[in-house]
This record gives C-alpha cells, structure tokens and sequence, in this order.
C-alpha cells in the first residue's frame, strides 16, 4: 500500500520568507500527487495537483509544487509567505490507475510571524 | 465548480442515539463519495467509499454496522453513527469525486463535528 511521508510537523516562518514544505511517498508505479490546504476553521482546500506532463505544477494562491519521480517526492513551495498562508498543509497520492483512494500524509502546521 | 456540502455542520447527541450526516455535490454529480474521519492535530483518515446505487466498502477496523452509509442518488451521501457513544465524537469529513478518469479529483465538504455526552 502507498503511503505519504511529511517530515515537517511544524514550520514556523516570518512573513516574507520562502516556504518549502516537504512530501515523499512510497509507490513505485504511477501516482497522481496533489496538496491540500486547510485554514483555521475551515474545509480542506485543494491548492495544486499533478497528473502528467510538466513536473513543475502551479496552484493558487502562488503556490507551486515539482515533481521528482527520482526522489518520490512533491514538495510544496511559495517564494513569499503572508500571514493569511497560516494552516495545515495536507500532501495526498492516489494510485493514477484505479483505486481511487487517497492516501494522505500526517499533515504540516504552517505558522506565519507577522 | 466542484462544491461539497455537509449538514449539520455540528451536532451534539446523548449517548446511545443515532445521528445522520449528509454529503451533498452541488454543481456535480458524483458516483463516489468518501467519508473520513479527523482527529484534533491530526490527518484525515478514510473511514468508506460509498458508491451510487451499491453498497459502501468499509476500511479495515470501521465497524460497518455501526457507521451506516447510503448513496442513494449521484449528489448525496449519508452517513448514520448508530448508537453514538463518547469515543464517537469527532470530526467527521466527506469528499466527492470531479472529473473522470485519470483526471478525477477529490473535492472536500465543510465537515461535521460531532459531540455525544
């Protein structure tokens, strides 16, 4: 069964910094990454996904995340926090043929120092 | 697009009665819900796929008789917890697949959280 690694449980960053949150899996066939967002009282949000092509994917909110199928991972990165990106940061696979379960990793909680 | 909806969005129940969640896709339809269950700091974890027009398939250690679930139409899921008890209580999330194929994506709902006494 596949399963998602974060190592960060908790990142604390000023306002202005650059983020990178990490995200490994365990799967050695084809995967479909994506990154969910869930703010302080609220649903989880998706911020970016990747199915094939381009390994660099952008979401929203100046979000982007790359592929690296040589190091199963998909971090997630933003080249300048805002207080408003304080959340916890949720990466997922799912399996890209069939199964169409999600696997989620143990989350990071994102906290931006104004 | 791609809106999920969940009612109540909390409930508080005594111990020993049964209470029903409701899963809803707005602006699609959707042949696969799934219900999951959250823990305070914690991740997400799958409790079922409930399935259109069949029965759900329950994640191993979910008791499926006690987490009822029922997809009776392609825009809304229900999930019963028959005979809540305090360890009940939780936060408990549904998501409903957009898109097909390769493309399919997981929309989540608001979540409902429940309280038994």
């Amino acid at each position: 069964a596949q399963s998602v690694s974060q190592h960060n449980h908790h990142v604390i960053l000023s306002e202005a910094a650059s983020l990178e949150l990490g995200c490994n899996y365990s799967y050695g066939g084809t995967v479909n990454l994506f990154w969910y967002v869930q703010y302080p009282g609220q649903h989880l949000q998706l911020l970016l996904k990747y199915f094939s092509g381009d390994p660099l994917v952008k979401g929203i909110k100046g979000f982007e995340a790359e592929f690296i199928k040589s190091k199963f991972s998909f971090n997630l990165r933003k080249p300048s926090v805002q207080w408003s990106d304080t959340a916890e940061y949720f990466c997922a696979v799912k399996l890209h043929f069939g199964n169409e379960k999600l696997t989620f990793g143990t989350g990071t909680r994102l906290t931006i120092i104004p | 697009g791609a809106v999920v909806s969940q009612h109540p969005s909390w409930v508080i129940c005594k111990s020993g009665t049964s209470v029903k969640i409701e899963c809803r896709s707005l602006d699609f339809q959707a042949t696969t819900m799934f219900w999951y269950r959250q823990f305070p700091k914690q991740s997400l974890m799958l409790m079922a796929t409930s399935n259109e027009g069949s029965k759900a398939t329950y994640e191993q250690g979910v008791e499926k008789d006690k987490f009822l679930i029922n997809h009776a139409s392609l825009t809304l899921s229900t999930l019963t917890v028959t005979s809540a008890h305090p360890e009940d209580s939780s936060f408990y999330i549904c998501s409903a697949n957009s898109g097909t194929g390769i493309q399919e994506t997981q929309y989540f709902g608001p979540g409902t959280r429940l309280l038994v006494l």
